[in-house]
């Protein structure tokens, strides 16, 4: 069974730092294209950041370039992200999310307040 | 960035009526390899996001065949035969083709 199970959120005060972590199980980790995926409160669905399999190649959304790294142990089968200088409006839940969606973790809130 | 225009905001529907979802894309979706990677998500009150839909029209596995997903370039549907009271929740689509992959901004669909 596929499961991805993220980790590391929390309440953190503007200009922090926080590294969240995805752990994958249930198939080939190192096969598979990963991203996070964020949602603020209410709101709808953002994608921040892709990885290719072997990690050579990653993406970010504007809103995130320059403060936040993806990167992955394909030997731990684990998805992190590592985020600087955060934001009120980093405010949200994450996730991490298998190629194109097809499989999503159950989110880890991160919560950016003074 | 692509921007996803979903509509309607809202969809009241009555249990085993039929309902249907828009949503359209500022720029075609057809990628350079000939496939559209518009993607159709459903995410139920206090879960994750489940993907429905891919490659346009192609279920996942396990999804009811209820749904059905239809369109091409830049204009596309979601479509729920009759729908049952578990599909209540907001429904996203998403396209894959340009980076950064974007969302539409969601569909509520409830219960008349």
């Amino acid at each position: 069974e596929v499961q991805l199970v993220e980790s590391g959120g929390g309440l953190v005060q503007p200009g922090e730092s926080l590294r969240l972590s995805c752990e994958a199980s249930g198939f080939t980790f190192s096969s598979y294209l990963m991203n996070w995926v964020r949602q603020a409160p209410g709101k709808g669905l953002v994608w921040v950041s892709r990885i290719n399999s072997d990690g050579s190649s990653t993406s970010y959304a504007d809103s995130v370039k320059g403060r936040f790294t993806i990167s992955r142990d394909n030997a731990k089968n684990t998805l992190y992200l590592q985020m600087n200088s955060l934001r009120a409006e980093d405010t949200a839940v994450y996730y991490c999310a298998r190629g194109l969606g097809i499989w999503w973790g159950q989110g880890t809130l991160v919560t950016v307040s003074s | 960035d692509v921007v996803m225009t979903q509509s309607p905001l809202s969809l009241p529907v009555t249990l085993g009526q039929p309902a249907s979802i828009s949503c359209r894309s500022s720029q075609s979706l057809v990628y350079s390899d000939g496939n559209t990677y518009l993607n159709w998500f459903q995410q139920r009150p206090g879960q994750s996001p489940r993907r429905l839909i891919y490659k346009v029209s192609n279920r996942d596995s396990g999804v009811p065949d209820r749904f059905s997903g239809s369109g091409s370039g830049t204009d596309f549907t979601l479509k729920i035969s009759r729908v049952e009271a578990e599909d209540v929740g907001v429904y996203y689509c998403m396209q894959g083709t340009h980076w950064p992959f974007t969302f539409g901004g969601g569909t509520k669909v409830e219960i008349k």
